[in-house]
């Protein structure tokens, strides 16, 4: 089966500064791979996805993620946060054969004015 | 789009009683999945249909939960005598079917119970 460990619980950073989410998975199969978004009193989000091709993949918000099979990571960026992006974010990995989608325990990005 | 549509948003129970929770999918939507979310944790599966088919149970889902999708539309989710450790977001998730390319869940804003 897939897991996914997202390294960071809690990530506090001041507004226009960059940030990265990390986010490892295991797996003994190939994957495709996801990170959501979960605003407050909101259900998730798709922010973006990575099934094949390049791995670097955009998302919405300006929100960006490479996808790196040696390491097995799928660590999110973005370039300059604002408060907006105040939220949960949940990494996310199912096997490319069924959809049997996992979640990390999330990590809570807290942008400070 | 009318997106994902769980009802109710609340519920708080107690401890013994039965729960349904309902959720509508996207209409064009033949994957239906329920997840549970307990606070700081991630959602974990609980079930998936394709169409009425229930395809997969996750061993969370003890015997006190069952799942419905009777016309493949809508689904239900009951929980009988319910405990304690019920207590969680029940998120409801839905997405095409579309060949070989997998398509992204779009999820409803979740039923959250309480059990007291």
């Amino acid at each position: 089966a897939q897991s996914v460990t997202q390294l960071d619980s809690q990530v506090p950073v001041f507004e226009e500064a960059p940030v990265e989410l990390r986010c490892n998975y295991s797996s003994s199969v190939s994957v495709y791979l996801f990170w959501y978004v979960q605003y407050p009193n909101q259900g998730l989000q798709l922010l973006l996805k990575y099934l094949s091709g390049s791995t670097l993949v955009k998302g919405i918000n300006g929100f960006e993620a490479e996808f790196n099979k040696s390491q097995t990571s799928f660590h999110l960026r973005k370039p300059s946060v604002h408060i907006s992006d105040t939220a949960e974010y949940f990494c996310a990995v199912t096997p490319r054969v069924r959809n049997d989608m996992r979640f990390g325990a999330g990590t809570r990005l807290t942008v400070k004015p | 789009d009318t997106g994902v549509s769980q009802d109710p948003r609340h519920k708080i129970t107690k401890r013994g009683q039965n729960v349904t929770f309902r959720c509508d999918p996207i209409s064009e939507h033949n994957r239906l999945y329920w997840y549970r979310q307990t606070l700081g944790q991630g959602p974990e599966f609980l079930t998936y249909f394709q169409n009425e088919a229930q395809l997969e149970k996750s061993r969370l889902l003890s015997d006190r939960f069952s799942a419905e999708r009777p016309k493949g539309s809508f689904s239900t989710l009951e929980i009988q005598r319910t405990e304690q450790g019920d207590s969680a977001m029940y998120l409801c998730a839905s997405s095409p079917s579309t060949g070989t390319d997998l398509s992204p869940l779009h999820f409803g804003n979740g039923t959250r119970l309480t059990v007291t």
